[in-house]
């Protein structure tokens, strides 16, 4: 099915070991996204990218490491995860605006779950 | 930089009733685009509507519209007829419009609404 999708769906995981998030869109959208959500904060933006190879960091990167060598996939790693890192993740796509007007929105997955113990 | 204010954490609104959730931002940015989501109890994140600021007319979709007032640099979203699968929680987000590549989006704290039967 067309669409967004996030996998693991919910992960634990212990202090120091590496995790990574997957992220996968079948839009072929140039832009993707990574946010954390925490209670009291909303969604903040932790990495994004803007074509395949082209990513930049966001509000929140410390901790955090992605890669685009696809334009479909855009996974979030977790060198060493810390307690801190426990969240809900989404991974989000959108076209260029340039291409097709600014109202075009951000298309989310349904997030993943991540406890660090 | 950009920054959304929702200062309602919470409300509580009679089924049938009209509710207006408050967003206001502030940005340097002279065009922009703004976003209300909603994300129910399951967590997926839902477009709703948008907004632009050259604009001529406020955005409707539906039950949902904004009430957009640019001097004061607020932009309510209005649910008429409420529901109770509008029971939610409703981020407000905005991103600016005038730098090329500018697509990220900034979000609120958000507003967990409840209808009540």
């Amino acid at each position: 099915d067309a669409g967004i999708t996030q996998s693991p769906r919910y992960k634990i995981t212990e202090t120091g070991r590496q995790v990574t998030l997957m992220c996968h869109q079948t839009w072929s959208h140039s832009y993707m996204f990574w946010y954390r959500q925490d209670l009291g904060h909303g969604l903040r933006l932790i990495y994004y990218s803007a074509a395949a190879d082209i990513t930049d960091k966001g509000e929140v990167p410390d901790g955090y490491v992605v890669s685009r060598s696809k334009t479909e996939n855009f996974p979030l790693t977790l060198e060493s995860a810390t307690r801190s890192q426990t969240s809900v993740y989404f991974c989000a796509s959108s076209v260029d605006f340039g291409d097709r007007g600014s109202n075009q929105p951000q298309h989310f997955g349904d997030g993943t779950r991540l406890s660090i113990l | 930089a950009q920054k959304i204010t929702q200062t309602q954490p919470g409300m509580f609104v009679q089924e049938k009733e009209a509710v207006t959730l408050d967003c206001t931002y502030d940005t340097s940015d002279p065009s922009y685009g703004l976003f209300w989501y909603k994300q129910p109890s399951s967590g997926e994140m839902i477009f709703l509507i948008y907004q632009g600021s050259y604009d001529q007319q406020n955005a409707t979709e539906g039950r949902y519209s904004l009430n957009f007032q640019k001097a004061r640099k607020s932009a309510n979203l209005v649910i008429s007829a409420s529901q109770l699968g509008d029971s939610a929680m409703y981020f407000c987000a905005m991103r600016g419009l005038s730098n090329f590549g500018n697509e990220k989006l900034t979000f609120g704290t958000g507003t967990r609404l409840t209808i009540i039967p």
